[in-house]
């Protein structure tokens, strides 16, 4: 069964550029969520999607937007970047929302500069 | 106050050591307990996964939840270098305002050398 998958691995922008990071959850996955992880903050809650609906959302300003496909698959924007972006962003997907086990994807690193 | 509290170390233990992770919690809202082990530069793999008081056993890896005290631990016994690895303890609620959200500790940096 293959795992959560995201596209791309690596990528480098340049402030002031937006950029949209995909996932793919594990089959059968209804609930995606994403993750920015950094250094200093450690891994912190971004927004989770379930049905194609943001069902929960913890504290980014809006320039973090996302988005959940019929087929489960998800996308994160960032728009305006700034270099505090860069991070490693982290899709995850459980079976169902309140509940249950979640697994993590690779991550996409994004560099800001 | 960080909701959930983890000493990042580092640790670093020779191998076969009984290895001790640990993380305390503030919120009694949060019902189902986590342990990550994340390598350098991927994702976090997940190892353990409860939801009630006492301990849960998976190979060399037991993990321990004491709801009343907050605490939750990760044991890993015959420790190997290829344990060498950050730990993160990840904790989520019940309802609404905690779907698709787990709240981690800071993580705890191993080193298990042969």
């Amino acid at each position: 069964k293959a795992g959560v998958t995201q596209t791309p691995r690596y990528l480098i922008k340049t402030r002031g550029q937006q950029v949209t990071l995909s996932c793919s959850p594990i089959s059968g996955h209804r609930s995606v969520s994403w993750y920015q992880q950094t250094p200093g903050q450690g891994l912190q809650f971004l927004f989770e999607y379930f049905s194609e609906t943001q069902r929960n959302k913890g504290n980014f300003p809006g320039r973090f937007s996302g988005r959940q496909f019929s087929n489960s698959r998800s996308e994160m924007n960032v728009s305006t970047l700034e270099l505090g972006d860069s991070a490693l962003y982290l899709c995850a997907s459980s079976a169902t929302e309140g509940e249950g086990t979640i697994y993590f994807g690779e991550g996409s690193w994004l560099t800001v500069v | 106050q960080k909701e959930v509290e983890q000493d990042p170390g580092p640790l670093s233990v020779p191998e076969g050591a009984i290895v001790s992770l640990n993380c305390t919690y503030s919120n009694s809202a949060f019902q189902y307990f986590m342990w990550y082990r994340q390598y350098s530069r991927k994702g976090p793999e997940l190892l353990m996964y409860t939801y009630s008081s006492g301990n849960k056993e998976d190979g060399r890896f037991t993990a321990q939840v004491d709801k009343s005290s907050k605490y939750i631990s990760l044991f890993i016994r015959d420790s190997q270098p290829s344990d060498s690895a950050t730990y993160l303890c990840a904790i989520r609620g019940a309802g609404g305002t905690s779907y698709g959200k787990l709240t981690f500790g800071q993580g705890t940096i191993l080193t298990v050398h042969p």
